[in-house]
């Protein structure tokens, strides 16, 4: 069992969706990054919270440390959100440790 | 500013090579971890360099290893290639060790393929 999980693997939506992709994680986490890579592997990150609620135009991030659960929510879904969207785990020695990934394909 | 920059881009080699792979960081950043991402998976942790030294290295064999520059910029060496090493290498740098309060700046990556 990885140590960060996500779901779902797979996300196909029409334009003005609202979506969910959740990450669930079973170590000890100092924080958590909600991270975006394009296709070519340009990684950017969206999103760092270790407590909350952080919000950022479309996307909002929130997190339960006592779930051990983060949810990734984009409104008014458009094409150009189709990316694959990571969760990484800040744990022990400040590494991250990542989950597998949700490709998320936003249709007009 | 520039952002964190890799290269190659791109490389071919064949099994039993060797491959060095660079990576700068953004001006003012101190620490620089390397990521290794196999086609369809999430990135995985190699190390973690700060001020010069290894302050974290992930389950990778000694086959890999790393270093980093008096300027901060540092270099993933990989000896003896297998076929399985061929995948997306990410660096990312930050002002200090990755943590509650840093922000990981990712390269564009270096895309290895073996042969």
């Amino acid at each position: 069992k990885n140590e960060v999980e996500q779901s779902p693997q797979n996300l196909t939506a029409q334009e003005g969706e609202f979506i969910t992709i959740n990450c669930s994680y079973s170590v000890g986490i100092s924080a958590l990054h909600w991270l975006q890579q394009h296709p070519g592997g340009g990684i950017v990150s969206l999103f760092m919270l270790s407590s909350g609620k952080k919000k950022h135009g479309r996307l909002i991030a929130t997190i339960n440390i006592q779930e051990k659960h983060s949810s990734l929510h984009i409104t008014a879904s458009h094409p150009r959100d189709s990316a694959v969207y990571i969760c990484a785990a800040v744990t022990s020695g400040s590494r991250l440790t990542f989950g597998e990934g949700t490709q998320l394909t936003v249709n007009p | 500013d520039a952002g964190v920059t890799q290269s190659p881009t791109h490389l071919i080699k064949t099994r039993g090579q060797h491959v060095t792979l660079r990576c700068s960081p953004i001006s003012g950043h101190k620490s620089v971890s390397w990521y290794q991402q196999v086609l369809g998976q999430g990135p995985q942790f190699i190390f973690q360099y700060y001020e010069k030294e290894e302050r974290g290295r992930g389950n990778f064999p000694d086959r890999f290893s790393a270093r980093q520059f008096p300027n901060y910029s540092s270099e993933l060496n990989v000896n003896a290639l297998l076929l399985g090493d061929s995948a997306l290498y990410l660096c990312a740098s930050s002002l200090g060790l990755a943590g509650v309060r840093e922000t990981q700046y990712f390269g564009p990556g270096t895309r290895l393929l073996v042969l």
